[in-house]
């Protein structure tokens, strides 16, 4: 079984940068691929993008490539989205699995105001 | 991309009744790459069912799931007061992974 705690809220303005950590422990994170997640009011459940194992491949949404960056060391995933616009504030989630989504982490709310 | 389309919005039914969550693809879905959730207020998603018909370790069984294709749907087969939740379908066959709008069962 896996945990997934993930880092704080965060409030930034608009072309502003945000990075999120994910923290895992209870099995082997370095098994894993990893995704990220967001959630608002008006668009539901949106997926972000993959990462593999190794931290040598991702694969990101069409809307977010140029903007969104994934890497992941021993037992942490991150995610740094850049030039935030306010249609951007969500709550950000980590996940592990290749195919369904097994776990999840807590989420993060990031608010671009 | 594939868009997932849920029904009802809202499901109204009393504990003990029974329960199906319609999900529908816009394409087929590569190999019945559909998996379910269940989110709760302030929590994150859980995950349910997974390969359109396989339940997730510690689901019980009054949860199942079937289909093929572009039609899939979700039972819960007796409502606990546990199971008043939010519940999204996902398809994980194709990228972009898509999720649908969700089904919101409340307590009638």
């Amino acid at each position: 079984q896996m945990q997934l705690v993930q880092s704080g809220a965060e409030v930034k303005r608009p072309g502003a940068s945000v990075r999120i950590s994910c923290k895992a422990s209870g099995d082997t994170f370095s098994s894993y691929y990893m995704h990220w997640v967001r959630q608002t009011p008006g668009q539901g459940l949106e997926w972000l993008g993959i990462i593999n194992p190794f931290g040598t491949a991702t694969s990101y949404a069409q809307n977010f490539e140029g903007r969104l960056t994934m890497t992941r060391d021993t037992n942490t995933l991150y995610m740094d989205l850049n030039n935030l616009r306010t249609d951007d504030t969500a709550v950000y989630y980590c996940a592990s699995g290749f195919y369904q989504f097994d776990y999840w982490g807590q989420g993060s709310l990031v608010t671009v105001s | 991309e594939i868009v997932l389309t849920q029904s009802p919005g809202t499901l109204s039914l009393s504990p003990g009744e029974r329960g199906t969550l319609s999900c529908r693809a816009s394409q087929s879905v590569s190999s019945g790459k559909v998996a379910w959730y269940q989110q709760k207020p302030g929590q994150a998603p859980r995950l349910l069912m997974y390969g359109a018909s396989r339940r997730a370790t510690g689901i019980p069984d009054r949860f199942s799931g079937s289909g093929s294709g572009t039609d899939f749907s979700l039972t819960i087969s007796r409502l606990e007061p546990e199971d008043f939740a939010v519940y999204y379908c996902q398809q994980y066959g194709s990228t972009p992974r898509t999720f649908g709008q969700g089904t919101k069962v409340e307590i009638k």
